[in-house]
């Protein structure tokens, strides 16, 4: 099984900061890892896919980079509504897996 | 717009049974992999099961985490565009808000319902 480790898992920030959040792999999945963003009592959203291809009315903000095992979501000039919770997911095979989750607090 | 509508939740006592639904509209659903995740209260999320669509040589074929294999049964209705998940033997652990989500057999899990609660206790 594929275990995701993601980090850090929480961060505090100001609003205009830019964050970095990791996650990598315990083996080789090539690209297939995303990125959701969930608020509190709400679904997750997709965010990226395919480690850097950002999702359909999704801002630009939101950028994915990496291959292999390790992997980073850059989030520029945060806003309120971005401050939630972020996870990873492989999906290159089963059992599907999750990061733990990053939580962006506001500073 | 794909939306994703699950229903079935609710409470049920230890070793008891529930049946999930999610009905999908907006694509193309027997073709795309469905996906059933789980997130128990203040916790991440689980990936539960998935079950490939329905062309090629694995055409629905069930996927199950090891946690809920045995227990929980996967399937889908491709006439009516439903996807269920039947739950059996439940435990308190199985606790937790249930997502349906397209996705899955090496694909990105792209849209999600708005998930429904179960809540096993006595």
């Amino acid at each position: 099984d594929i275990q995701m480790t993601q980090s850090p898992s929480s961060l505090s920030a100001s609003v205009g900061d830019t964050v970095t959040i990791t996650c990598r792999a315990s083996q080789g999945i090539r690209d297939s890892l995303a990125w959701f963003q969930q608020k509190p009592g709400k679904a997750p959203k997709s965010l990226i896919y395919a480690a850097s291809h950002v999702q359909g009315g999704v801002s630009s903000k939101f950028s994915g980079s990496g291959s292999g095992t390790d992997f980073t979501l850059t989030i520029s000039s945060l806003q309120p509504e971005d401050f939630a919770t972020y996870y990873c997911q492989q999906y290159s095979s089963y059992p599907v897996s999750f990061g733990g989750g990053t939580k962006v607090e506001i500073k | 717009e794909v939306q994703l509508l699950e229903s079935g939740g609710g409470l049920v006592q230890p070793g008891g049974s529930l049946r999930l639904s999610c009905t999908a509209s907006g694509l193309y659903f027997r073709g795309y992999a469905m996906s059933w995740v789980r997130q128990a209260p203040g916790k991440g999320l689980e990936w539960v099961s998935s079950m490939s669509g329905s062309s090629g040589s694995s055409a629905n074929t069930p996927y199950y985490a090891d946690s809920v294999k045995g227990r929980f049964t996967i399937s889908r209705d491709n006439s009516n565009n439903v996807l269920f998940l039947q739950m059996d033997s439940l435990r308190g652990d199985d606790t937790a808000v249930y997502y349906c989500a397209e996705g899955g057999g090496g694909n990105s899990f792209d849209f999600w319902g708005q998930g429904t609660l179960v809540t096993v206790s006595s």
